[in-house]
């Protein structure tokens, strides 16, 4: 079956250094994979996602590439904010050929980010 | 307003006790979804339903039962609560093509 697996947490960084959470994945088929980030108190939200191999997927300075060769999808950040303190996860979805959606979503077990001023 | 809403968002409750989760959108979507999360495990799927006459098992449906009342409805019940079902729960909903899932803000669920 499908899994995820994520970086061991919790990851400690100070404003401005550099992020890296390690994502790697097993999947048959046609996986998109993704990344949502959840604040305090709050639901999940889609940070990026990426439907093909060698995709980049980005958004508020985040970014992931889609690395079919090594099954993984590391998000990474140049410089973190103290905004950024979340939990991130990452997420697959089951596809069939031409992208068509299955619908389900298997997560890994979430990072929490904690960012010091 | 929010596009998925779930309520309540906190209940305590004894052992033995049936509940009801419920979530609303407004999204207009087809597909709905329960997960529940736990410290360390991520999400896991309870059920989910792609339209209102199709419901399917997700990876931990023992101990839970669904209803699919309408397009914009879909209800979790825990039958029988016990403490191992302490949990946040989560409503989502996609449109099936898209992948994107849109989540509601959880219901934290203590069973004493």
């Amino acid at each position: 079956g499908n899994s995820v697996t994520q970086m061991e947490g919790p990851v400690t960084l100070s404003e401005e250094a550099f992020l890296t959470i390690n994502c790697t994945y097993t999947a048959t088929g046609y996986p998109s994979l993704f990344w949502y980030v959840q604040y305090p108190g709050e639901g999940l939200q889609l940070l990026l996602k990426a439907t093909k191999a060698d995709d980049k997927g980005s958004n508020k300075g985040f970014e992931a590439t889609y690395r079919k060769e090594t099954t993984s999808f590391h998000l990474e950040k140049g410089s973190v904010q103290v905004s950024d303190s979340a939990v991130y996860f990452c997420a697959l979805s089951d596809n069939g050929p031409g992208g068509t959606s299955y619908g389900k979503l298997t997560f890994g077990q979430g990072t929490i980010l904690t960012v010091h001023p | 307003d929010a596009d998925v809403t779930q309520t309540p968002r906190n209940r305590i409750t004894k052992t033995g006790k049936r509940i009801m989760l419920e979530c609303s959108q407004t999204k207009g979507h087809d597909r709905m979804y329960w997960y529940r999360q736990d410290p360390g495990l991520g999400l896991q799927l309870i059920y989910y339903s792609f339209d209102v006459k199709d419901i399917n098992k997700g990876e931990i449906s023992d101990g839970y039962s669904v209803s699919r009342q309408a397009q914009a409805k879909f209800s979790l019940s825990l039958e029988s609560a016990i403490p191992n079902q302490t949990a946040l729960y989560f409503c989502a909903t996609s449109e099936g093509y898209l992948n994107k899932q849109f989540f509601g803000p959880g219901t934290r669920l203590t069973v004493l």
